[in-house]
């Protein structure tokens, strides 16, 4: 299955600010799916984002809070805008384990733990 | 609206001793559940699939069984060890490109 480099692992924010985080996969994949996981609550997709398009977003998250970039078909990136600390949580990215199979699941990055003050 | 509920109270056992944990799921008609383990500072890693046709699987010491009569899969972890302490994930799917809906996660503490 594939191997994810997400980066940075943390980071500590001033609110109003952005944070964008990257994630760089070593094979190509059509879709990469980003999340977010508040503590204690359990992994909310956030949108998913296939290489050409624009990212399709779930109910409740919007693109002009979080932009999402996919230059190719093995990086991606979220930006969280405008930062508030309700954006405090653990953002990850996700692809396929193996594509169209969901007998391989899902393969995470390492995840980012954002802090906004 | 579709829940996933597992005991978010951790579950302490004894080493050796067989772990189980539950997912219960409503208003939801999956076509497979998944089973993931997630140490802290780590994203989640695979574990497991169940279709909704199968009734169990097993994978070393690991064993899921899936009732969707009763909306539920149960999690085992035989001759449990210290090293399976960590919090673990159910999700769901409805089969095809079909997004997963996780649930909140147990944590699993393993006693030497």
């Amino acid at each position: 299955s594939a191997v994810i480099s997400q980066k940075p692992s943390r980071d500590i924010c001033q609110r109003g600010t952005s944070l964008t985080i990257q994630c760089q996969v070593d094979s190509q994949v059509t879709m990469m799916f980003w999340y977010r996981q508040q503590p204690g609550q359990s992994l909310t997709l956030i949108a998913t984002a296939n290489q050409g398009s624009e990212a399709t977003y779930e109910s409740g998250f919007v693109i002009d809070k979080f932009p999402i970039s996919r230059p190719n078909l093995t990086f991606s990136t979220l930006t969280v805008s405008n930062m508030s600390p309700e954006d405090s949580s653990i953002y990850l990215c996700s692809v396929e384990g193996e594509p169209g199979d969901s007998t391989y699941g899902y393969t995470f990055g390492s995840g980012t733990r954002l802090t906004v003050v | 609206s579709q829940k996933i509920e597992q005991n978010s109270e951790a579950l302490n056992i004894q080493e050796g001793k067989t772990a189980t944990l539950t997912c219960n799921y409503t208003n939801y008609s999956p076509a497979y559940l998944q089973w993931y383990r997630q140490d802290p500072g780590r994203g989640p890693v695979f574990l497991l699939l169940i279709r909704e046709n199968e009734k169990e699987k097993r994978k070393e010491r690991l064993k899921v069984t899936f009732d969707t009569t009763l909306k539920q899969s149960l999690f085992h972890i035989t001759a449990s060890q210290p090293a399976d302490s960590a919090t673990y994930l159910c999700a769901l799917g409805s089969g095809g490109y079909q997004k997963v809906t996780f649930g909140i996660g147990t944590k699993l503490q393993v006693i030497p």
